[in-house]
């Protein structure tokens, strides 16, 4: 089993929708970072966050600790949007980044 | 533009070879990291060094080595190259204070081919 495991591993979407993109994780950590993967190969940091909520934009992304459980959500989705987005944690003290084998999301105009 | 850089873009090569991967890191970072993307194994932590010194090491094989360098550049070395190495390789940079988890900004990749 995977230390970080996303859902789903893809999802096509119309543009304007809402999406939802889920994370667990199955160890302790000091923060989760979700990032964003675009069809050239470039990796851009979207958010790092150890608890509660974030918002950018039409981005959110939210942790329950507890649950060790992490959402990425889009509002008003658009096909820009469209890219792999992964979850990965930083474990306990360590920076190094654990990675989720990626949620590839395709908005369709 | 993460101010980031690595170089080459991409690099194609045969087994037996040996090559270099180079990446700056953006202005005032002190931690460099190293990743490997492939399409069986996805992103996989390789190797981090902090101010010079190597600080953490993953997934790394005894046929890859890496190094900073005082003016904080970093450069991934693969030898004796395998079809296996084939990869999108990345390098990350953040400012690395101890104790402190810091986001991470990510290079452009340099894609290896070996052939």
């Amino acid at each position: 089993k995977n230390e970080v495991e996303q859902s789903p591993q893809n999802l096509t979407a119309q543009e304007g929708e809402f999406i939802t993109i889920n994370c667990s994780y199955s160890v302790g950590i000091s923060a989760l970072h979700w990032l964003q993967q675009h069809p050239g190969g470039g990796i851009v940091s979207l958010f790092m966050l150890s608890s509660g909520k974030k918002k950018h934009g039409r981005l959110i992304a939210t942790i329950n600790i507890q649950e060790k459980h992490s959402s990425l959500h889009i509002t008003a989705s658009h096909p820009r949007d469209s890219a792999v987005y992964i979850c990965a944690v930083s474990q306990g003290g360590s920076e190094k980044l654990v990675f989720g084998k990626g949620t590839k999301l395709t908005v369709n105009p | 533009d993460s101010g980031v850089t690595q170089t080459p873009k991409h690099l194609i090569t045969a087994t037996g070879q040996r090559v270099t991967l180079r990446c700056s890191p953006r202005s005032g970072d002190l931690s460099v990291y190293w990743y490997q993307q492939s399409l069986d194994q996805g992103l996989q932590f390789l190797i981090q060094y902090y101010n010079g010194e190597e600080r953490a090491k993953g997934n790394i094989l005894e046929r890859f080595s890496a190094q900073q360098f005082p003016d904080l550049h970093s450069e991934l070395n693969l030898s004796s190259l395998e079809l296996g190495d084939s990869a999108l390789y990345f390098c990350a940079s953040s400012f690395g204070l101890a104790g402190v988890v810091g986001e991470q900004f990510f290079g452009p990749g340099t894609r290896l081919t070996v052939l």
